[in-house]
């Protein structure tokens, strides 16, 4: 199975900061990577999907970056409604595993 | 507007079983291929079953494969997950998504539906 890490875990960051999430496969996933944003007691929403492409609908300050084993999700200035917890998952194979969570808090 | 509802969850003893329903509406649901996947603090995120369009190919995590069944019936719109021999460790909050084409990942999710395992 292919084992996503994210980094870091957990980061506390303002309103109006510039945030980074790494994801890392633990082998050669191309570009098929999506990041998910999940608040409290919801269900994970799609962001973006193919490494960089950003779901319909979704404010533009979210990037998507990387391929083959190194992925980033940037936050450019950070909203107040962008406190969540943020997955990646891996689409190359079965089974479609996700990485840990990074929990994104106001500081 | 898209909508996926779950249903069934709930509390069972370990090695019962539970049938978990997700009633599809705002889609062509035969048209789309489904997945389950669970969460909880212990696990995370953890993908568990594909389903494609018309229920001939299933796909599952080894710690659910020969336990748990997924199914669908396309005229009722409705995805179902009948879950045997459960665990304590199955417990978890249970979500049906909807595949985006073109592996584009997982597009609608459900609300979610609780499952315990315990005695």
């Amino acid at each position: 199975d292919i084992q996503l890490t994210q980094s870091p875990s957990f980061l506390s960051a303002s309103v109006g900061d510039r945030v980074t999430i790494t994801c890392r496969a633990s082998e050669d996933i191309s570009s098929f990577l999506a990041w998910y944003q999940q608040k409290p007691e919801k269900a994970p929403k799609l962001l973006i999907f193919a490494a960089s492409t950003l779901q319909s609908g979704v404010p533009l300050r979210f990037s998507g970056s990387g391929s083959g084993t190194d992925f980033t999700l940037t936050i450019n200035s950070l909203q107040p409604e962008d406190f969540a917890t943020y997955y990646c998952q891996q689409l190359n194979s079965y089974p479609r595993t996700f990485g840990q969570g990074t929990k994104v808090e106001i500081k | 507007e898209v909508q996926l509802v779950e249903s069934g969850g709930g509390l069972v003893q370990p090695g019962g079983s539970l049938r978990l329903s997700c009633v599809a509406s705002g889609f062509s649901f035969s048209t789309y291929y489904m997945h389950w996947v669970r969460q909880s603090p212990e696990k995370g995120l953890e993908w568990l079953s594909r389903l494609n369009s018309d229920g001939s190919t299933k796909l599952y995590a080894d710690s659910v494969k020969g336990r748990f069944t997924v199914s669908r019936d396309n005229a009722q719109k409705t995805l179902y997950l009948q879950m045997n021999s459960l665990r304590v460790d199955d417990t978890a909050v249970y979500y049906c998504a909807r595949a985006a084409p073109g592996g584009r990942g997982l597009d609608y999710w459900g609300q979610g539906a609780l499952v315990t395992v315990s005695s």
